[in-house]
């Protein structure tokens, strides 16, 4: 098993462009969630979904979307982004509430 | 407000001795708690977790104390390795999900 993938690994994008992070799970997890964390921070929720078709907002939603057309993926978009983006996004999926969460291996995200 | 913090941001340790990480919570109805370990350039890993029914619970050379009355979690690793170095974060479980704390980065000489 992979566990959870994250592609790309490292993206640098301009004020205003938009991107989509992939988050994918081989591990048939009901529950996927993006985080954001920030130096000398914690990991910070954005959006989360309980199940295929479902999403949720989290702490710090603004400036993101996101969506779970297949169960196995979850997509974090940027529709606009902003300097204050910048930072390390980390997807991660359990199989239930929130017991155990495992995390992919990060997106460095640069906005410049 | 309610949050999750650690007392040390940073934690120096020689190979061999045992390690304790701290961790304050103000949210007292918060039922479950989770101890993650992250290297650099990676995501956090699980390492331990402990219900809000128990007082202790051991792992494979880690051990989680909860102290209820003061809002306290503390993570203890025994025989730390040069492995160990890494950032600690804790966190609480908070209206279905999870709160993390800043952090702590455990540094262990040779």
């Amino acid at each position: 098993n992979a566990g959870v993938t994250q592609t790309p690994k490292f993206r640098v994008l301009k004020t205003g462009q938009s991107m989509t992070l992939l988050c994918a799970q081989d591990m048939n997890h009901e529950y996927m969630y993006w985080y954001r964390q920030d130096p000398g921070m914690g990991l910070r929720l954005i959006h989360y979904s309980v199940g295929e078709g479902t999403t949720a907002k989290g702490e710090v939603p603004d400036g993101y979307n996101v969506s779970r057309l297949k169960k196995q993926n979850f997509l974090l978009g940027l529709e606009s982004a902003a300097p204050s983006q910048t930072s390390v996004y980390f997807c991660a999926s359990s199989s239930g509430g929130i017991q155990t969460q495992y995390f992919g291996p990060g997106t460095r995200l640069l906005v410049l | 407000g309610e949050s999750v913090g650690l007392h040390l941001p940073t934690l120096s340790v020689q190979e061999g001795d045992n390690s304790i990480i701290n961790c304050a919570y103000s949210n007292s109805a918060s039922d479950y708690f989770i101890w993650y370990k992250q290297e650099s350039g990676k995501g956090p890993q699980f390492i331990i977790d402990i219900r809000s029914n128990m007082d202790k619970r051991q792992g494979q050379r880690v051990t989680v104390l909860l102290n209820k009355t003061v809002k306290h979690l503390s993570l203890q690793i025994a025989a730390t390795q040069p492995g160990d170095s890494a950032v600690y974060f804790c966190a609480e479980k908070k209206g279905g999900k999870l709160i993390f704390g800043q952090g702590t980065e455990l540094s262990v000489k040779p």
